[in-house]
């Protein structure tokens, strides 16, 4: 059982350059998050969803973007990456009870 | 929105003491209070959780305890060992939230020394 994994697990992009963080899960939750981790900041919550086709904001938004087409996936894409971009995020699942299970991580480098 | 505060930030015991976290949150309609364990270079694991209708729980060497008129939790770590280095976050979740919506702390860095 793999759980929740993200790819790829490091990335370095350029200023303006876009990209997509992969996010999947096979536990058949249907609420999945992207939270970015900062120094001293702890987790803050980027995009949910809490099924296929629905999808909303969290705490921090802006320069983010994602789609919810299968229960199983749920990607965030970078539109045009700034340096403040840089960060690790971590991707998580959740079932019913709302315990959340998190992916591995993706540490992103804008330079 | 909900803040959780979470204290103190770097935590230096020697191994076999015991491990004191605590968290403060600041809306009352919060009632799930997880905590996770971040080793270094992996995401956050899930060791323990606790709902507002209870006030302390167990799992083997880690506890929680709930104080929902002060509006703070804690985490107790026992007989600590090496192996309990890493950094611990708390978080807080409401139940008008979508399932799995939570707050976290700042984290605390839990270093075990032999």
């Amino acid at each position: 059982n793999a759980g929740v994994t993200q790819t790829p697990k490091f990335q370095v992009l350029k200023t303006g350059q876009s990209m997509t963080l992969q996010c999947a899960q096979d536990m058949n939750h249907e609420y999945m998050s992207w939270y970015r981790q900062d120094p001293g900041m702890g987790l803050r919550l980027i995009h949910y969803s809490v099924g296929a086709g629905i999808t909303d904001q969290g705490e921090v938004p802006n320069g983010y973007n994602v789609s919810r087409s299968t229960t199983e996936d749920f990607p965030l894409r970078l539109l045009s990456a700034a340096p403040s971009q840089t960060s690790v995020y971590f991707c998580a699942s959740s079932g019913g009870e709302r315990r959340a299970f998190f992916g591995q991580g993706t540490r992103l480098t804008v330079v | 929105g909900e803040n959780v505060e979470q204290h103190p930030s770097t935590l230096s015991v020697q191994e076999g003491d015991s491990a004191v976290i605590k968290c403060t949150y600041s809306d009352s309609a919060s009632n799930y209070f997880p905590w996770y364990k971040q080793e270094l270079g992996k995401g956050p694991q899930l060791i323990i959780d606790i709902r507002s209708n209870v006030g302390e729980k167990k799992d083997q060497r880690i506890a929680v305890t709930l104080n929902k008129t002060a509006k703070h939790f804690s985490l107790h770590i026992t007989e600590t060992q090496p192996e309990d280095s890493a950094v611990y976050f708390c978080a807080a979740s409401k139940p008008t939230d979508s399932w799995g919506k939570l707050q976290f702390g700042a984290g605390t860095q839990v270093v075990v020394t032999p």
